[in-house]
């Protein structure tokens, strides 16, 4: 059974940073790419980047209000991925969900984490 | 980038049909995911590739895409289909994931 559990969220202020893990079980975690979706209290959903396969380079992508602030890694070997953020705005409070790409679906996301919530507040 | 809109909301009755559109420049020449996503909960995948539905996911579920507009369709629509839903495509033109704003389905 493909699992997908977040963690690391919590209550951080302005500025500062916090790492959030993704750890998979159920499926060869290294064949697929791994996306972070957020939602922020009574939006829609935003993607916010994701990490390739090593086998396409491992590379990533993020979204514009992003980038420059958010890191995704992954560590094949523990199955897990990252989602590190730094200089954090009140704008990014939001749930975390991680969730995987398939490839035979068009890279539809086919399962997704509970997600974490992240709550920027001084 | 490219912009999907979707009806903020959608009512239908108990055992009627619900059509939910997602409308995009040339959103037939794209493949459309769906997902549910009911209050407290983590999204699912309904449908991906505009017609095709994961295992687990009832017939009810359905989709299409021609042209401008894609629609989900649930058919017998029960009150446990009650949630918000999401369409989804891929921006050819960043490589980028882009999702509609969302539907909150509302069962009379």
């Amino acid at each position: 059974e493909v699992q997908l559990v977040e963690s690391g969220g919590g209550l951080v202020q302005p500025g500062r940073s916090l790492r959030l893990s993704c750890t998979a079980s159920g499926f060869t975690f290294g064949d697929y790419a791994m996306s972070w979706v957020r939602q922020a209290p009574g939006k829609g959903l935003e993607w916010v980047g994701f990490i390739r396969s090593k086998a396409y380079g491992g590379t990533t992508e993020y979204a514009a209000s992003v980038k420059g602030r958010f890191t995704i890694s992954r560590d094949d070997s523990k199955s897990i991925a990252y989602l590190q953020m730094n200089s954090l705005k009140t704008e990014d409070t939001a749930v975390y969900y991680c969730t995987r790409e398939n490839s035979g679906y068009s890279y539809a996301f086919d399962y997704w984490g509970q997600g974490t919530l992240v709550t920027v507040s001084s | 980038s490219y912009v999907l809109t979707q009806p903020p909301s959608v009512s239908v009755a108990p055992g009627q049909t619900a059509r939910i559109t997602c409308g995009g420049n040339n959103i037939g020449s794209k493949s459309v995911h769906w997902y549910q996503q009911k209050p407290g909960q983590a999204p699912v995948l309904v449908v991906y590739d505009d017609s095709d539905r994961p295992s687990g996911i009832p017939e009810r579920f359905s989709g299409s895409n021609s042209g401008n507009t894609a629609t989900l369709t649930i058919s017998r629509v029960e009150a446990g289909d009650e949630a918000d839903y999401y369409c989804q495509v891929w921006d050819s033109s960043s490589d980028l994931p882009v999702f509609g704003g969302g539907t909150k389905l509302t069962v009379l």
